[in-house]
């Protein structure tokens, strides 16, 4: 198939600076939608994660923004650090109950 | 409180041959998920368990893969033959009910030559 996976969509940012991970999705019936990250030879690892209820929710140096009328979430880290280097994953589950994952995106956190 | 457990991390297999993948979920979550991830990509599901019964496989190419979770406890996803598309990470995760937060394992790398 399409090595769609190897070009993954990249954020570079400078230790210490905020970081902004955009991400579309494409069920308006979904209602629950959740960030992960994945660091090399891990599983995902759960970020934050938010209803359709809602339209901001924030966590230690997290905030998730979802904006339905465009079907747009967004992930803001803030004063990055080299740690947040992974690859980001937003998901949403339509119904409650299948996970559809995004491409991802890769953040590298320059010191 | 342990985590989802997979084993093994690594399987290197040639082409033909079986496979097998163990998973042992958090202890208490009736939900059980085994994905399929290739790389750079996003995991896209291949069976959900809901304790014993598998209440969608509706992704899992049935002529070469099965599953089972015999007690709704662990669970066993086999492939057999493998083939070389086959080459993936096999990810477990669990959940205390269907549609709360997923909780993954480290997932086994299936390399098939």
């Amino acid at each position: 198939g399409e090595s769609v996976g190897l070009h993954l969509p990249t954020l570079s940012v400078q230790e210490g600076d905020n970081s902004i991970i955009n991400c579309a999705y494409s069920n308006s019936a979904s209602d629950y939608f959740i960030w992960y990250k994945q660091e090399s030879g891990k599983g995902p690892q759960f970020i934050i994660d938010i209803r359709s209820n809602m339209d901001k929710r924030q966590g230690q140096r997290v905030t998730v923004l979802l904006n339905k009328t465009v079907k747009h979430l967004s992930l803001q880290i803030a004063a990055t650090q080299p740690g947040d280097s992974a690859v980001y994953f937003c998901a949403e589950k339509p119904g409650g109950f299948k996970t559809i994952f995004g491409a991802g995106t890769r953040l590298f956190v320059k010191a | 409180e342990a985590g989802v457990v997979q084993s093994p991390r690594y399987k290197i297999i040639e082409k033909k041959q079986p496979v097998a993948f163990w998973c042992n979920p958090i202890s208490g979550h009736n939900t059980l998920y085994w994905y399929l991830q290739n790389l750079g990509q996003g995991p896209e599901l291949l069976i959900r368990y809901e304790n014993e019964e598998a209440v969608d496989d509706s992704q899992l190419p049935k002529d070469r893969f099965s599953a089972e979770r015999l007690k709704g406890v662990d669970s066993t996803l086999k492939i057999q033959p493998a083939e070389l598309g086959d080459s993936a990470v096999y990810l477990c995760a669990s959940s205390l009910s269907p549609s709360g937060r997923e909780f993954f394992g480290p997932g086994t790398r299936l390399t098939v030559l």
